[in-house]
């Protein structure tokens, strides 16, 4: 299947460390997105890379992709405790517009 | 603001009771998902409607169903649920093309909690 797999699965960081998240993924795409989830929530998306891309910053956020290894990172500079959440990276493929979400990871900032 | 707005926010029903789930959009979005999420997982895709046309995942069960009677709203159906259907059910929107940048990605309402008892 195209289901991401991140890494690491839980992390555990104290404010104004920096955060890196992991994802990969099987098959060719066409974009990656990576999206905020708090508690009992919905998804926010964050940022999207498209596959001809390799790095797109956002204010404190930074994705690369790497489409020769399947990969992308995401990183949090300068994480705040609001910053905790589950992040998902999700895969775009094919014609269509559906998105397959990767297995997430739970930041955890703490002051 | 445009949004996405689910309710119930928590739901709960009876184990074979029929039980609907609803979804509006103020994005005019041509394209709507429903995804279901159980506790620690990634949500999965149920199917999504393009316009009118409806896109059914292929290991989505037959007792979920949907309408989107139009453009605005979209509506789950559970005809028989189990205690395995308890999940957050996720709606979503995206235009029909992906721009990129801040127009990117989809945009999701908070969600409605099912529980089956």
């Amino acid at each position: 299947s195209q289901q991401g797999e991140e890494d690491p699965q839980a992390l555990s960081i104290q404010e104004g460390e920096n955060a890196t998240m992991n994802c990969s993924y099987k098959t060719s795409i066409n974009n990656l997105q990576w999206y905020r989830q708090n508690s009992g929530r919905g998804l926010v998306h964050l940022i999207l890379i498209r596959s001809n891309e390799r790095e797109k910053h956002s204010g404190r956020l930074r994705v690369t992709l790497d489409t020769s290894k399947k990969s992308s990172s995401l990183l949090i500079t300068a994480s705040r405790a609001a910053d905790t959440a589950s992040y998902f990276c999700a895969t775009g493929a094919g014609g269509g517009n559906k998105l397959t979400f990767g297995t997430g990871t739970q930041l955890k900032v703490e002051l | 603001d445009a949004m996405v707005i689910q309710n119930p926010r928590y739901q709960v029903t009876q184990f074979g009771k029929p039980v609907t789930l609803s979804c509006s959009q103020t994005l005019n979005h041509n394209v709507m998902y429903w995804y279901q999420q159980k506790s620690s997982q990634a949500p999965k895709l149920l199917f999504h409607y393009y316009d009118k046309d409806f896109n059914n995942e292929a290991d989505t069960p037959d007792n979920f169903q949907s309408r989107r009677p139009n453009t605005s709203f979209c509506f789950l159906d559970i005809r028989s649920p189990g205690l395995g259907d308890a999940a957050m059910y996720l709606c979503a929107t995206s235009r029909e093309r992906i721009l990129g940048g801040r127009e990117g990605g989809y945009t999701f309402g908070s969600g409605t909690r099912l529980t089956v008892v």
